[in-house]
């Protein structure tokens, strides 16, 4: 099983800030990385898949990069309504999904 | 729009047989895979089972043993997990997602709590 490994677990960040959020796979997955965003009492949503390509509706201040073993979700000016725990899920061989990283206001 | 409306989560004692739904609605359902996904606090989110378009293959993650199985009707639109053997550690929301290259759609969960 390919483990997904999400750095760091909290991130404190104030409004307006830049967030860089890090995922690690256990072994290459190529470009078959996606993020999620998910807030209290929802499902996770999706924002970027093929480890850089953003979702339907998904702002511009969201990006992704990375492949093989190395990713990072970059979001260049956290607004409110970022405050929220984020995923990273490989499919390049069966799915998993990282830990989390929970990014609050500092 | 795109609509996944999970049911038929509950309380169940150990040991008992649970069966999840997923109503879907706003796309061709039939030709995408589907996918089970559920989440505790404890292990996060943890891929549970996945059926391809028409049906025909379907996966498990290795730690259920056999205890669940994975289903769908095209014609109704809906996909199905029937949960058997349920342990405490099955406990979670379970969600229903599409599956296109991650997941592009969820449902909004249903809670399966094990329990004396």
């Amino acid at each position: 099983e390919i483990v997904m490994t999400q750095s760091p677990a909290t991130l404190s960040v104030s409004p307006g800030e830049r967030a860089t959020l890090s995922c690690r796979a256990s072994q290459s997955v190529s470009t078959n990385l996606a993020w999620y965003q998910q807030k209290p009492g929802q499902a996770p949503r999706l924002l970027i898949y093929g480890a850089s390509t953003r979702a339907t509706g998904i702002p511009a201040r969201f990006s992704g990069s990375g492949s093989g073993t190395e990713f990072t979700l970059t979001i260049s000016s956290l607004q409110s309504e970022d405050f929220a725990v984020y995923y990273c899920q490989q499919y390049n061989n069966w799915w998993t999904f990282g830990q989390g990283t929970k990014v609050e206001i500092k | 729009e795109v609509q996944l409306v999970e049911s038929g989560g509950g309380l169940v004692q150990p040991g008992g047989s649970l069966r999840l739904s997923c109503a879907a609605s706003g796309f061709s359902f039939s030709t995408y895979a589907m996918h089970w996904v559920r989440q505790t606090p404890g292990k996060g989110l943890e891929y549970v089972s996945a059926i391809s378009s028409s049906g025909g293959s379907t996966y498990y993650a290795n730690s259920l043993k056999g205890r669940f199985t994975i289903s769908r009707d095209n014609s109704k639109n809906t996909l199905y997990l029937q949960m058997g053997s349920l342990r405490g550690e099955d406990m979670a929301v379970y969600y229903c997602a599409r599956s296109n290259s991650g997941y592009d759609n969820w449902g909004q969960g249903t809670l399966v709590t094990v329990s004396s």
